[in-house]
């Protein structure tokens, strides 16, 4: 069975610096796809950003960007010029390529300083 | 376009108590999926639904039913709450070959 790992509760950033969110998984397939979503204190969970495991290229958008380690099943969220608005539980997901369920790891909460 | 909507927000139930959560999606997704949220533990599948008119188990469905109504709806009901079952629900849908949407989510306390 998959599974996803984030090995870090909380983390803390200062405005305008760069962070580092940790994410591994444990998987025997070659095709999947992999997540990381937002959830503000809203509650709402909101998709950053995408993998598709068959991809060499990382992902980006914007300010987010992944750094994508298929060989060491290795998923980091790296966030640029960190803004008061990042603050929030950040989860990791796993999804194989040909099943409909999400795999989620246990989160990590980020805090955001002026 | 509202998206994925939940309905009720927040329920207290007392212990042997039944309800039914709601959902609803206007984005014509065909799959819809049910789940929990603990502290510490992320989100784990309740049910899903690939297609109206079928459902399958989740990772912990015990203590719950569904019903996909049509395409539109995706219910989730609690015959006997129990505390254990305190937690914040998500509705979530997909279209194939695309990522989740999820709803704002109910909160449930079981007393």
């Amino acid at each position: 069975a998959q599974t996803v790992t984030q090995s870090q509760p909380e983390m803390s950033v200062q405005e305008a610096e760069t962070v580092t969110l940790s994410c591994t998984y444990d998987t025997s397939e070659s095709d999947y796809y992999l997540f990381w979503y937002k959830q503000p204190p809203s509650r709402q969970m909101i998709l950053v950003i995408r993998q598709e495991a068959y991809k060499q290229q990382n992902a980006t958008e914007n300010r987010f960007s992944v750094n994508f380690q298929k060989a060491a099943k290795s998923f980091s969220l790296k966030i640029s010029d960190s803004q008061l608005g990042d603050a929030a539980m950040y989860f990791c997901a796993y999804r194989s390529y040909n099943t409909d369920k999400l795999i989620f790891g246990t989160g990590t909460r980020l805090q955001v300083f002026p | 376009n509202a998206g994925v909507t939940q309905t009720p927000k927040f329920q207290v139930l007392k212990t042997g108590q039944s309800m039914t959560l709601q959902c609803a999606q206007d984005m014509n997704h065909n799959s819809m999926y049910w789940y929990r949220q603990d502290p510490g533990m992320g989100l784990r599948l309740i049910y899903y639904s690939a297609s109206e008119g079928t459902t399958d188990k989740g990772e912990v469905p015990n203590g719950y039913n569904v019903s996909r109504l049509n395409k539109r709806e995706f219910s989730l009901r609690l015959e006997s709450a129990a505390p254990s079952q305190t937690s914040v629900y998500f509705c979530a849908t997909r279209e194939t070959n695309n990522e989740q949407f999820f709803g704002p989510g109910t909160r449930l306390t079981v007393l």
